[in-house]
């Protein structure tokens, strides 16, 4: 079956400092991979997504990038967290145009 | 502008009872639509996909309308519990890429 595993669960990270999450996919091969950013309140907004190895496309300028290395790894980084880097960031994965599969999100507080 | 709303407030129901939610969409021709379910801290779940064809979708429980004329979709909740208290979220997909709605945070009172 097919599963996504995303980390760490919550992190607190200083203004300036780098940023790196992971997301890893099971089970499937070749999927769309999306990252996603949830503020309180508001809905979900695509970050980046890819639909292959070392095709990033992205949605928002903004101060996070994101790659692709294998073909089941998808990794969201900054160089240097602003405050407004704080969010729910959430991995998602889609096989074709059905349904997302979500990860469990990674809740990140910069101080 | 584009825009999609969901029940700007939150939807308190008594157990037993149909809960409706709805999502409202404009300048959008959806391809197609869902509805995921998200608890706090976690990230969404699929529950439902309905097409820009089809009028109405079924699962258990669970019961979508989609009217591209009125630009809305309707989400039923039949004999609701406890455990279906959550936030519900409407997806369009216009053929390039999702737009999710803010949400509509359900409770089932016991």
């Amino acid at each position: 079956s097919q599963t996504i595993h995303q980390w760490p669960a919550t992190l607190v990270q200083p203004v300036g400092s780098p940023l790196s999450l992971e997301c890893t996919v099971e089970g499937t091969s070749n999927p769309n991979l999306y990252w996603y950013r949830q503020a309180a309140g508001r809905g979900l907004q695509l970050l980046f997504y890819s639909v292959g190895i070392g095709q990033i496309s992205s949605e928002v300028p903004q101060n996070l990038s994101a790659s692709r290395p294998q073909d089941r790894q998808f990794i969201l980084s900054s160089k240097k967290l602003l405050l407004s880097d704080s969010g729910f960031y959430l991995c998602a994965w889609s096989v074709g145009t059905y349904g997302y599969t979500f990860g469990s999100g990674t809740r990140l507080t910069v101080v | 502008s584009q825009k999609i709303e969901q029940n700007s407030e939150a939807l308190n129901i008594q157990e037993g009872k149909t809960a409706t939610l709805t999502c409202n969409y404009t300048n959008y021709s959806p391809a197609y639509l869902q509805w995921y379910r998200q608890d706090p801290g976690r990230g969404p779940v699929f529950l439902l996909l309905i097409r820009e064809n089809e009028k109405e979708k079924r699962k258990e429980r669970l019961k979508v309308t989609f009217d591209t004329t009125l630009k809305q979709s309707l989400f039923h909740i039949t004999a609701s519990q406890p455990a279906d208290s959550a936030t519900y979220l409407c997806a369009l997909f216009t053929g390039n890429q999702f737009y999710f709605g803010t949400g509509t945070s359900l409770t089932v009172i016991p």
